[in-house]
């Protein structure tokens, strides 16, 4: 079974500083990906970054950057100078086939 | 503009009464999935389907049902039989046959039993 784990319910982060968001995985497959979304208060949900789990280079988008860690099976999302409207649900996300499988989600708040 | 629509964003359904959220897309997916959102408990599939005239059930699909007569639209019926509907609901489509495609979501629809 694909499972996919977000330790962390809440978090939260001084504007301006840096925050990470950890996810851990449980799969016996070797090729998948892995993604980061972000649900803000409207509930839409946006992608954040995307993973390949054959890529060893760690993903980064602007201020977001990623740490694959393949063996450990975590994909924790960092968010670098973060920002008011940082502030979001963020759930991680693992695709299988046309399977996604979804973590419970972190709830990020951003202090001014 | 290409995307996902979901209608109607509330809706408010008696006990004993079936509903249909609506959902719409316009990117040429063929892949389709429906999933609730209950606090603290992320995102849980209830069906997905893969082409037309095909779907699976998913982690949590009884009480609901669904159809795919056409490969834009997979509206999800809640019926009576689910006991706990309350819940913000979301569709999401993604390309098949490209295994980095992301699930794109629609702004979905909070279902509440008055």
């Amino acid at each position: 079974a694909q499972t996919v784990t977000q330790s962390q319910p809440e978090m939260s982060v001084q504007e301006a500083e840096t925050v990470t968001l950890s996810c851990t995985y449980d799969t016996s497959e070797s090729d998948y990906y892995l993604f980061w979304y972000k649900q803000p208060p409207s509930r839409q949900m946006i992608l954040v970054i995307r993973q390949e789990a054959y890529k060893q280079q760690n993903a980064t988008e602007n201020r977001f950057s990623v740490n694959f860690q393949k063996a450990a099976k975590s994909f924790s999302l960092k968010i670098s100078d973060s920002q008011l409207g940082d502030a979001a649900m963020y759930f991680c996300a693992y695709r299988f086939g046309n399977q996604f499988y979804f973590g419970t989600g972190t709830s990020l708040t951003v202090i001014p | 503009d290409g995307g996902i629509t979901q209608s109607p964003k509330y809706l408010f359904r008696k006990e004993g009464q079936n509903v249909t959220l609506s959902c719409e897309q316009n990117l040429n997916h063929d892949a389709m999935y429906w999933y609730r959102q209950d606090p603290g408990q992320g995102l849980r599939l209830i069906y997905y389907s893969q082409i037309v005239n095909d779907f699976q059930k998913g982690d949590i699909a009884e009480g609901y049902s669904v159809s795919r007569e056409k490969k834009e639209s997979f509206p999800l019926t809640v019926t009576s039989a689910q006991k706990n509907p309350t819940a913000f609901y979301l569709c999401a489509s993604s390309i098949h046959s490209d295994r980095s495609s992301e699930a794109f979501f629609g702004q979905g629809t909070r279902l509440t039993v008055v």
